[in-house]
């Protein structure tokens, strides 16, 4: 089946540093993917949706001047947590829609996560 | 996109079959029924999808009610390794549409 991964699988930063998830399909092309993020023994909350060569668009409640996202190519989005504080420390998780259509089961496919720490 | 009700936990019996039941009432016509499960750490993983029809493939069956207001995830012969957090998700099939997670329910395979 199709690949995404994501780098770094996890981060410790310091209160008020950015810090950059990438998420990148590796044998496919995504037109769409898709940020999700999970608090400890909470599901996963979709933050946004990022499409290839236009600007995100913010689930509500979401700060997109917080969580910058980036998606310059059919293989590559990323994360940025700008100014990232203790409350931000959670696990990032992205996904990608396969552009072709080749999949006849699934559109989506998930990366294994980033844990992101903030101290 | 319907909302769905999963039971927050179950337990199961290595080797016994696992049924995750999923409430979905407000399904419409076009939204299909999705199930991904998550293991601790890590990213949620496709496991079956159907619309209206019984569906299974080699991870496991998918069971809907006529009346589409329901459906039943079924692990044939649960193992260790199948303990993890499963989702019912209903959406519809067009690219593009958002996955949206519900609470899930997190299965024990006890051995």
């Amino acid at each position: 089946g199709a690949v995404v991964s994501q780098h770094p699988s996890w981060v410790i930063c310091k209160s008020g540093t950015s810090v950059k998830i990438e998420c990148r399909s590796l044998d496919f092309q995504a037109t769409t993917m898709f940020w999700y993020r999970q608090f400890p023994k909470q599901s996963l909350m979709l933050m946004a949706t990022s499409n290839e060569g236009s600007k995100a668009t913010y689930e509500q409640g979401v700060e997109k001047d917080k969580f910058l996202i980036n998606h310059a190519s059919l293989t590559l989005s990323t994360l940025t947590v700008t100014s990232a504080h203790p409350e931000d420390s959670s696990f990032y998780i992205c996904s990608a829609r396969d552009s072709a259509g080749i999949s006849s089961y699934n559109e989506q496919f998930f990366g294994p996560g980033t844990r992101l720490t903030v101290l | 996109d319907a909302k769905t009700t999963q039971p927050p936990s179950m337990d199961c019996a290595e080797g016994r079959a696992a049924n995750l039941p999923c409430n979905h009432s407000t399904i419409s016509g076009n939204e299909y029924v999705y199930w991904y499960r998550q293991i601790h750490s890590q990213g949620p993983q496709y496991i079956i999808h159907g619309l209206k029809n019984n569906e299974t493939n080699e991870m496991a069956s998918l069971i809907i009610t006529e009346d589409r207001k329901s459906s039943t995830l079924i692990l044939p012969h649960a193992t260790l390794r199948d303990t993890a957090v499963y989702y019912c998700i209903v959406r519809k099939r067009d690219t593009g549409n958002q996955f949206y997670f519900g609470t899930g329910t997190s299965l024990t395979v006890i051995p």
